[in-house]
């Protein structure tokens, strides 16, 4: 079974732009989270989508969303662009509710925002 | 804020030795508890998971949980070379929460 694919997984921008990252879950996973991962932070929650529904959001600002589509395929907009949003940027999918079962991590977007 | 803890190291062992590794968690309803491996440059791939107190193993890894002083450890026996990585805690509830992880190198 294919793992969790992410993409793209390098992506440099500049401050003010935008940016979408895309994940695709394991096959029949309904659940996928999105975490960033910073040296001085480790891995901070961003959000969670199972069946297309955001079921829990993390601590960060309104410029970051999400959005899961029917397939449980899902996409993550940072707006605005800071310097200090450069970042892993993990994906994880699980086949039910996110909290209790086990999380798949994709290989993770780079983004470097200059 | 809940928080997960875990000593950052580095914790240097030699290759052979049983490496321990320790986490803290600040919220009693947590359920469910992780241990991921990173390695440098990719992403955390999950070890083992336990969910009762007590002793959880699998092949050279051992987790350990005890709820009542919310703390839960990972034990690698006959460590390698090979598990040379950053070792995270996950605990969750409602959503997971992971400490900074634990650098750990295994000197051959």
């Amino acid at each position: 079974k294919a793992g969790v694919t992410q993409t793209p997984r390098y992506l440099i921008k500049t401050r003010g732009q935008q940016v979408t990252l895309s994940c695709s879950p394991i096959s029949g996973h309904r659940s996928v989270s999105w975490y960033q991962q910073t040296p001085g932070q480790g891995l901070q929650f961003l959000f969670e989508y199972f069946s297309e529904t955001q079921r829990n959001k993390g601590n960060f600002p309104g410029r970051f969303s999400g959005r899961q589509f029917s397939n449980s395929r899902s996409e993550m907009n940072v707006s605005t662009l800071e310097l200090g949003d450069s970042a892993l940027y993990l994906c994880a999918s699980s086949l039910q509710r996110g909290d209790t079962d086990t999380q798949y991590f994709g290989p993770g977007t780079r983004l470097t925002v200059l | 804020q809940k928080e997960v803890e875990q000593n950052s190291g580095p914790l240097s062992v030699p290759e052979g030795a049983i490496a321990s590794l320790n986490c803290t968690y600040s919220d009693r309803g947590s359920q469910s508890f992780f241990w991921y491996r990173q390695y440098s440059g990719k992403s955390p791939e999950l070890i083992m998971s336990i969910y009762s107190n007590g002793d959880k193993e699998d092949g050279r890894f051992t987790a350990q949980l005890n709820k009542a002083s919310q703390y839960v450890s990972l034990l690698i026996r006959d460590s390698q070379p090979s598990d040379s990585a950053t070792y995270l805690c996950a605990v969750s509830d409602n959503q997971f929460y992971f400490g900074t992880g634990t650098s750990l190198t295994v000197i051959p």
